[in-house]
């Protein structure tokens, strides 16, 4: 199957400072990746859907300019938390369609943990 | 919008025993993805099954679009096995709608 990387794996961050997340689809190509948030005993929750050449569209209550998307290239989408505070502290995941069909490949997941 | 409702949230068995779990959906779909989350996280998929019958070692799944129903069997359990059980659907964007996930604990 098809295989996506997350990076890092896993952050702590100080309140206030900014941290990137990586997903990358390595052996395909992808015009559209899903940045998930999953909270503790919880199913995911989709926070915005990244397309590549064009500006993401974010779900219902996620703040834009907090969660920075940019789908740099068919391969690579990152995801910025900016000013970070605890309340960010969460399990981020990313997925991706394989393009063949609607079957959808998962990132590892970033932890992340803002102090 | 679609609702999507697994069962039983939570199922506890002895290693080697079976397990059925199941996935309801309140509307036509076009796709339907059963996943294993393991206890660190990662998303495995585990069926790309929006109708029929597909197989992959002990583990097979059922889905019956007309009834708007997919069933997961987990045969001879493994205590690897254990963690949560995720179904998602998708209707034609892409976007996946998740059940809440069905944690299961295989004993030794």
């Amino acid at each position: 199957g098809a295989v996506v990387s997350q990076h890092p794996s896993r952050v702590i961050c100080k309140s206030g400072t900014s941290v990137k997340i990586e997903c990358r689809s390595l052996d395909f190509q992808a015009t559209t990746m899903f940045w998930y948030r999953q909270f503790p005993k919880k199913s995911l929750m989709l926070m915005a859907t990244s397309n590549e050449g064009s500006k993401a569209t974010y779900e219902q209550g996620v703040e834009k300019d907090k969660f920075l998307i940019n789908h740099a290239s068919l391969t690579l989408s990152t995801l910025t938390v900016t000013s970070a505070h605890p309340e960010d502290s969460s399990f981020y995941i990313c997925s991706a369609p394989s393009g063949e069909s609607y079957e959808q490949y998962f990132g590892p997941g970033t932890r992340l943990t803002v102090t | 919008g679609i609702q999507v409702e697994q069962s039983p949230p939570d199922l506890i068995l002895q290693e080697g025993a079976n397990s059925t779990l199941r996935c309801n959906f309140s509307d036509s779909v076009n796709n339907l993805q059963w996943f294993h989350q393991n206890p660190w996280g990662q998303l495995i998929n585990l069926f790309y099954i929006p109708s029929g019958t597909k197989q992959n070692g002990r583990l097979s799944a059922t889905t019956v679009a007309t009834e708007r129903y997919s069933l997961l069997y987990i045969s001879s359990s493994q205590t690897t096995d254990s963690g949560v059980y995720f179904c998602a659907v998708e209707q034609g964007n892409y976007q996946l709608i998740w059940g809440a996930g069905t944690k299961l604990i295989i004993k030794p």
